[in-house]
């Protein structure tokens, strides 16, 4: 049974640019998380998704930010018109439900760097 | 709000030293508690976890146990080798109003030498 998978893995994007972050969860999993880690710094939460809802988005920037999980294919956070403090490491978990019973699993994560 | 305070690194040992990673939390109520490992250049994986009040969570040697009277969790191994040289993530789980994060801590680096 595979992880969960991001890609890519290294994003290079200049300012102003678009960036486009895909996560495929566990299989069976239908419940999506992203986090951002900043250098040296620990994992901030940003959204959760379920399958084609979006449940909590405390987390996310305001403007720029996006993030979907349609009913086929990846989940996709998309960070418009980039800026140099985006860069960080983007990362995914995901499970099966929600509580006690049931851990997050994350992903390898995905490295953006604006030039 | 819910919160994660982590003793702050790098630490540095020998190989066969005692490792204490100590980690205190604000949250509302009892939160499910939890470490995560991160190795350089990977994502994090589940270290180990404790949902309720004096349970003691353990794996690879690693134990932690969940005190509530100290709002503790500190993360300890009897004898580092260097395969355990990473970086250390202590966080909580939050649930609230149909949803559910994770809280982390800023991390702990830790290097084991030969």
């Amino acid at each position: 049974n595979a992880g969960v998978m991001q890609n890519p893995r290294h994003l290079v994007r200049r300012r102003g640019q678009e960036a486009r972050l895909r996560c495929s969860p566990m299989k069976g999993h239908s419940h999506v998380y992203w986090y951002r880690q900043l250098p040296e710094e620990g994992l901030k939460f940003m959204v959760y998704l379920q399958k084609e809802n979006i449940i909590d988005e405390s987390g996310m920037p305001k403007e720029r930010f996006s993030a979907e999980f349609p009913k086929e294919g990846p989940s996709i956070l998309r960070i418009q018109q980039v800026v140099r403090g985006d860069s960080a490491a983007y990362f995914c978990a995901s499970s099966l439900g929600q509580g006690a019973s049931y851990e997050q699993y994350f992903g390898p994560g995905t490295r953006l760097t604006v030039t | 709000g819910d919160s994660v305070t982590q003793m702050e690194g790098p630490v540095t040992l020998s190989e066969e030293a005692f490792l204490t990673i100590n980690c205190t939390y604000t949250a509302t109520g009892y939160p499910s508690l939890f470490w995560y490992v991160q190795y350089p250049g990977e994502g994090l994986q589940l270290l180990l976890k404790a949902t309720k009040a004096d349970d003691k969570g353990s794996n690879k040697g690693f134990e932690a146990t969940y005190r509530k009277e100290t709002t503790s969790f500190h993360l300890e191994k009897g004898s580092v080798q260097v395969s355990d040289s990473a970086v250390y993530f202590c966080a909580l789980r939050v649930q609230q109003g149909g949803s559910e994060k994770l809280v982390f801590g800023k991390g702990t680096k830790l290097t084991v030498n030969p």
